[in-house]
């Protein structure tokens, strides 16, 4: 897997509001994908780890959709609260042990 | 949850002198680390995949002799840059993956290097 995108690179989004971004990936050779929250001067978080196509997983006010199939996956925030500002990177990989980072998308929440 | 911490967090060193980064896992057993440079506005580049007891595995353009990995324990994986130049000067981070098969990846909290 070579060509990560990540679209928008950066959004700024009202608190309160819902949002959601992409990540693209090639298809082929598909194992896993991951979605991190970086912070600024934090380590980034995992967020969710995805292998099958049609996977949704949710983590309070996060989910994540993956089409393996054409190769995107989306991350949807609820209700943008201002500590979701950061920085969020998927990572798709052609194994457990090679995986890609897009260049992510740096939201940011206007209070 | 899993922690992995990273030391130094930033280090300023002379051109021609090597620095070392540690890359440590806390409370669980990383198998396999992983280092990642970051160049300015891109995004996270695979440097190499370091395997406790064996040799790391670079990616195609790292120099392994410029680059020295060692994971001589399954807690501790090191990043020597030798013979730095001002070019080496990035942000490098490091990342676990725990136990043999585990999917999910912790990372450190990344060291600034600067090469004067």
């Amino acid at each position: 897997i070579l060509n990560v995108e990540q679209s928008p690179q950066s959004l700024h989004v009202q608190e309160g509001d819902s949002t959601n971004f992409t990540c693209s990936f090639p298809s082929s050779n598909f194992y896993a994908l991951h979605w991190y929250r970086w912070e600024t001067a934090k380590s980034p978080e995992a967020l969710f780890v995805m292998t099958l196509n049609g996977d949704e997983k949710k983590k309070g006010r996060i989910s994540a959709t993956l089409n393996t199939k054409e190769g995107y996956s989306y991350l949807y925030i609820k209700g943008s609260q201002p500590e979701d500002s950061a920085t969020y990177l998927c990572a798709p990989g052609s194994s457990a042990s090679k995986i890609i980072f897009g260049s992510g998308t740096r939201l940011s929440i206007r209070p | 949850g899993a922690v992995v911490s990273q030391h130094p967090s930033r280090v300023i060193c002379k051109s021609g002198t090597s620095v070392k980064i540690e890359c440590r896992s806390l409370d669980f057993q990383a198998t396999t680390m992983f280092w990642y440079r970051q160049f300015p506005k891109q995004s996270l580049m695979l440097m190499a995949t370091s395997n406790e007891g064996s040799k790391a595995t670079y990616e195609q353009g790292v120099e392994k002799d410029k680059f020295l990995i060692n994971h001589a324990s399954l807690t501790l994986s090191t990043l020597t840059v030798t013979s730095a130049h001002p070019e080496d000067s990035s942000f490098y981070i490091c990342s676990a993956r725990e136990g043999l098969s585990g999917n999910t990846i912790y990372f450190g909290e990344g060291s600034w290097l600067t090469v004067v």
